[in-house]
C-alpha cells in the first residue's frame, strides 16, 4: 500500500514568514500533484511536478519534487493571510493512475 | 477544465436512513470518482464510476454500502446506506480531463 506522510499537520504563522511543508514516502510516484482547499470547496490543483529534482515556482510558492521521485515540499515565501487554507500533496500511482493523498497541512497566516 | 457541481451541499440525517448525492459535470467526461475526507483527515477514494459499467470500489467500500449510478457522462449519484454517525464526512465527486478537478463536496452529518 502507498502511504503519503504529511508534515506539519497544522502550521500557524504571521504574515511575512516563510514556511515549507514536506510529503514523504517511502513508494516511487509517477509525478506528485499539490493541491489546495478552502472551507466549504473541493480541492483546486496547484502544481504537478513529475521528473526527480523537479522545482516549479508559482508567484511565492515552491515546489520540489526529490530526486528519487519519493517525496517533495512546498515552500512559500513571506505567506500572506490569504494563503490560509489546507494544503494536500497527492502522488500519482504507477498503476492506474490513482491519486495517493497525504494527510493535509492546515496552514493559518495571522495577520 | 470542468465545472463540478453537487448537491446536497450539506444534510443532517438519522441513522439508519439513506442519502443520494448527485454529481454533475459541465461536459463530458469518461471517470468519475467519489471520495470521501473525514473531519480533520485527507481525502480517501470510495470508487471509480464509468459510464456503461459497475463503479470498482477501493478496498474497504462496498456497493450494498455505497451504491452508485452512472447513467450519463455528464452526471454521478453516490447513495449512503444505512447511515451511521461513523458516515460523517465530507463527499466529494471528482473527474479527471487531463487534470483532476473536484466538487465543493456534500457534508454529511449522520445523528
Amino acid at each position: 500500500t502507498q502511504l503519503l506522510e504529511q508534515s506539519p499537520q497544522f502550521l500557524s504563522i504571521q504574515e511575512g514568514e516563510n514556511l515549507t511543508v514536506y510529503c514523504n514516502s517511502s513508494s516511487v510516484f509517477s509525478s506528485l500533484q499539490w493541491y489546495r482547499q478552502e472551507p466549504g470547496e473541493g480541492p483546486v490543483l496547484l502544481v504537478t511536478v513529475v521528473t526527480g529534482g523537479e522545482v516549479k515556482k508559482l508567484k511565492r510558492l515552491t515546489f520540489q519534487f526529490g530526486d528519487a521521485r519519493k517525496d517533495s515540499s512546498l515552500h512559500i515565501t513571506a505567506a500572506q493571510p490569504g494563503d490560509t487554507g489546507l494544503y494536500l500533496c497527492a502522488g500519482v500511482n504507477n498503476q492506474g493512475g490513482k491519486l495517493i493523498f497525504g494527510q493535509g497541512t492546515e496552514l493559518s497566516v495571522k495577520p | 477544465s470542468a465545472v463540478i457541481s453537487q448537491k446536497p451541499s450539506r444534510d443532517i440525517c438519522q441513522r439508519g436512513t439513506s442519502l443520494t448525492i448527485q454529481c454533475q459535470v459541465d461536459s463530458q467526461v469518461t471517470m468519475m470518482f467519489w471520495y470521501r475526507q473525514q473531519p480533520g483527515q485527507s481525502l480517501t477514494l470510495i470508487a471509480t464510476a464509468n459510464q456503461g459499467s459497475e463503479a470498482t470500489y477501493e478496498s474497504g467500500f462496498v456497493i450494498d454500502k455505497f451504491p452508485i449510478s452512472r447513467p450519463n457522462l455528464t452526471f454521478s449519484t453516490l447513495t449512503v446506506s444505512n447511515m451511521s454517525p461513523e458516515d460523517s464526512s465530507i463527499y466529494l465527486c471528482s473527474v479527471r480531463t487531463g487534470e483532476q478537478y473536484f466538487g465543493p463536496g456534500t457534508r454529511l452529518t449522520v445523528t
